[in-house]
């Protein structure tokens, strides 16, 4: 079972500040850094899927990036909007299709 | 469109009963794979299939048990329900290169009373 920890949990967020939150995994055997969000009564969605060292994805206002030397990657969403209000998932995924899922942060955006 | 669903979306079961739900994707996807949602675990791997006739114990297996007798299918059977079982299930299905993301079916809510 990889250790795949997120943080923090959940975070409240004023209508149009920025925040980032942290993944942070196993360095070793390395093949894969998912990010998907979760949004209540639904099914997961990917965002970002990241591979090499130092890359950054961009999806609208959000964005990621991946540090596989040290083992961790950061979401960034710019200006938040309510319609941002979700469970943010990483996982790592491994040689061999599976992927390990931390326990998400969950972004609440205030109005 | 392509798409996986899974069913039935909600049921309720008495501890004892065996419960199978299904999952099916029109992907064309080798991968599959089972996980339940629990507060504050995220979203753990039940089995796991890579093709037909292939089956995997993920890392919570105990009570569970899978079948792959086709591309589209891997229906996950609870042998013996217990309370402990109550959860979301998600199915989903991938492609064979595991950069590529996993597409989640829509979920299942078991309730075990």
């Amino acid at each position: 079972i990889l250790n795949v920890e997120q943080s923090p949990q959940s975070l409240h967020v004023q209508e149009g500040d920025s925040t980032n939150f942290t993944c942070s995994f196993p360095s070793s055997n390395f093949y894969a850094l998912h990010w998907y969000r979760w949004e209540t009564a639904k099914s997961p969605e990917a965002l970002f899927v990241m591979t090499l060292n130092g890359d950054e994805k961009k999806k609208g206002r959000i964005s990621a990036t991946l540090n596989t030397k040290e083992g961790y990657s950061y979401l960034y969403i710019k200006g938040s909007q309510p319609e941002d209000s979700a469970t943010y998932l990483c996982a790592f995924g491994s040689n061999d299709y599976k992927l390990s899922f931390g326990a998400g942060t969950t972004v609440t955006v205030r109005a | 469109d392509a798409e996986i669903t899974q069913s039935p979306r909600h049921k309720i079961t008495e501890t004892g009963r065996q419960v199978t739900l299904a999952c099916h994707q029109t992907w064309n996807h080798n991968n599959m794979f089972w996980y339940r949602q629990d507060l504050g675990h995220g979203l753990r791997l039940i089995h796991y299939s890579y093709g037909v006739q292939d089956t995997n114990k993920g890392e919570v297996s105990d009570g569970y048990s899978v079948s792959r007798s086709n591309t589209e299918d891997l229906p996950l059977t609870l042998e013996s329900a217990a309370s402990s079982q109550t959860s979301v299930y998600f199915c989903a299905s991938s492609d064979t290169e595991a950069i590529y993301e996993q597409y989640f079916g829509p979920g299942t809510r078991l309730t075990v009373t």
